[in-house]
C-alpha cells in the first residue's frame, strides 16, 4: 500500500467512448502527476498538478484531459482515444517546497485497452 | 538538460549471484538520483535515492548504488540475488525545474 490509489485498475474502451481514470492519494502530498507507461518507451510525464494548478501538460493531445478539484484528487477524462494510447497509466504524488527531492509515490497503475 | 541512460534492457542472473543495473546520467545541476522497482502488474515503488549526504545509498530490500561523480553514474547493486528481485528497476534523474526523467529501465530475470 503507498498510499495512492488508482481505479480502475483495468478499462477497455472503443474509440468512440468516454472515460474516466481517478486517482486519490492518502499522504497530505500538495503535487500529483500522471504518466503514460508503454512497452519499450520511457516513462512519460503527462501532467503535473501544484496545489491543484496544472503546472505542467507535455504536449498531450486534448483527448485526455485532467482534473484536480482538491490536492488529494486527480482524474483523467478520456475520449475518442486511438489504440496507440493503450498503456498503463500511473498516478503519483509529491510534496513541494524541497527542491530537488521530489520524491515520487507511485499508484498501481490503470492499464487502459483502446479497441 | 539532463538524461539518463539504462545500459542492458535485460539482465539475468543466478540465484545468489551478484546482481549489477548500470545507470549514467547527464545533468547540468547537482543532481538527485533515485532506483525505482516495478513489479509485474504493479505501480513504482522506491528502492533508494542519493541527494548528496552521502555517496553509497542503502535501499530496501538490500540493494545498494554508489554515486560516482567523475563516472557520472549511479550503478545499483546486490551481493545476493533472490528470486523475489525479478522486476523492472528504473533509474532517475531530477530536473532543474524539479521533474524527474526516467532511464526505459532494465528488467532483471533471476535463475534458480
Amino acid at each position: 500500500e503507498t498510499g495512492v490509489t488508482q481505479t480502475p485498475r483495468h478499462l477497455v474502451m472503443g474509440m468512440t467512448n468516454k472515460k474516466s481514470l481517478k486517482c486519490e492519494q492518502h499522504l497530505g502530498h500538495n503535487a500529483m502527476y500522471w504518466y503514460k507507461q508503454s512497452a519499450k518507451k520511457p516513462l512519460e510525464l503527462m501532467f503535473v498538478y501544484n496545489f491543484k494548478e496544472q503546472t505542467e501538460n507535455n504536449s498531450v493531445p486534448s483527448r485526455f484531459s485532467p482534473e484536480c478539484p482538491n490536492s488529494s484528487h486527480l482524474f483523467l477524462h478520456l475520449h475518442t482515444l486511438q489504440p496507440e494510447d493503450s498503456a498503463l497509466y500511473l498516478c503519483a504524488s509529491s510534496q513541494t517546497g524541497t527542491s530537488g527531492m521530489r520524491e515520487l509515490f507511485f499508484g498501481e497503475g490503470s492499464r487502459l485497452t483502446v479497441l | 538538460a539532463q538524461s539518463v541512460t539504462q545500459l542492458g534492457s535485460h539482465v539475468s542472473v543466478s540465484e545468489g549471484a551478484l546482481v549489477l543495473l548500470r545507470c549514467n546520467y547527464s545533468s547540468s545541476v547537482p543532481p538527485y538520483l533515485f532506483w525505482y522497482v516495478q513489479y509485474p502488474n504493479q505501480g513504482l515503488q522506491l528502492l533508494l535515492k542519493y541527494t548528496s549526504a552521502a555517496t553509497l545509498v542503502k535501499g530496501i530490500n538490500g540493494f545498494e548504488a554508489e554515486f560516482k561523480k567523475s563516472e557520472t553514474s549511479f550503478h545499483l547493486t546486490k551481493p545476493s540475488a533472490h528470486m523475489s528481485d525479478a522486476a523492472e528497476y528504473f533509474c532517475a534523474v531530477t530536473t532543474d525545474t524539479d521533474k524527474l526523467i526516467f532511464g526505459t529501465g532494465t528488467r532483471l530475470q533471476v535463475f534458480p
